[in-house]
């Protein structure tokens, strides 16, 4: 299995549908989570943290699933203004393993 | 806090010159992370910094890729000779735990 996975995408969604991805992960001493949203020709920017608990922002939650290694990210009743690449980050238990991101998943949402 | 400041936000050079990009972290944040993007292989850790000590530069793609990290407030990355190849957005980031990472809007690199 890859580091940190994520599946390409695009997705395509229509404005007001529900969308989720996920991300897994290898490493099972895998410490924190995040998501991040990468707008066209910008910066990642963090989109929010993922706590064990599962955590909700709005219409996005994020959760943590440490049995099966991965975390989602669920999108509920989408908006134009979604439409970016969200990339997931793992963040190791030991300070001296390496921070990996996600290649990301396109998401377009449609009129 | 006026966030990661990278400079330039564009260059374009030609093959064989010498590239150098800056950037300055957040104050306070002990790590510093170089990136690189390409549309074919994502975002690429090239090399970090914590508290200013390379940690790990196992993503530097060669000899001519080097970082510097001479004070807490400042990070180079330099390419000499670059290549067509290095063209690219280079992202700074800083980190600290449990704040995740701050990037910088980044370099857009074009090497002709």
């Amino acid at each position: 299995r890859k580091e940190v996975e994520q599946d390409p995408g695009p997705f395509n969604v229509p404005e007001g549908a529900t969308v989720a991805f996920n991300c897994t992960y290898s490493n099972s001493a895998s410490q924190s989570f995040f998501w991040y949203r990468q707008d066209c020709r910008k910066e990642p920017k963090l989109l929010m943290s993922v706590y064990s608990s599962g955590n909700e922002d709005g219409r996005f939650t994020a959760q943590l699933n440490r049995a099966s290694q991965y975390i989602s990210l669920l999108i509920r009743d989408s908006k134009l203004s979604d439409s970016a690449t969200y990339l997931c980050v793992v963040i190791p238990a030991r300070r001296d393993d390496k921070i990996i991101f996600g290649k990301g998943t396109r998401l377009h949402i449609l009129p | 806090d006026a966030g990661v400041i990278q400079s330039p936000r564009h260059e374009v050079t030609e093959m064989g010159q010498e590239v150098t990009l800056r950037c300055k972290p957040i104050s306070g944040h002990n790590s510093l992370f170089w990136y690189r993007q390409t549309m074919m292989r994502g975002l690429e850790l090239l090399i970090y910094f914590n508290n200013n000590v390379p940690i790990d530069d196992s993503g530097m793609p060669e000899d001519r890729f080097s970082a510097k990290m001479p004070n807490a407030s400042f990070s180079t990355l330099k390419i000499q000779p670059s290549e067509p190849r290095d063209s690219a957005v280079y992202f700074c980031a800083s980190f600290q735990y449990g704040y995740g990472y701050t990037f910088g809007s980044g370099t857009r690199l074009t090497v002709v």
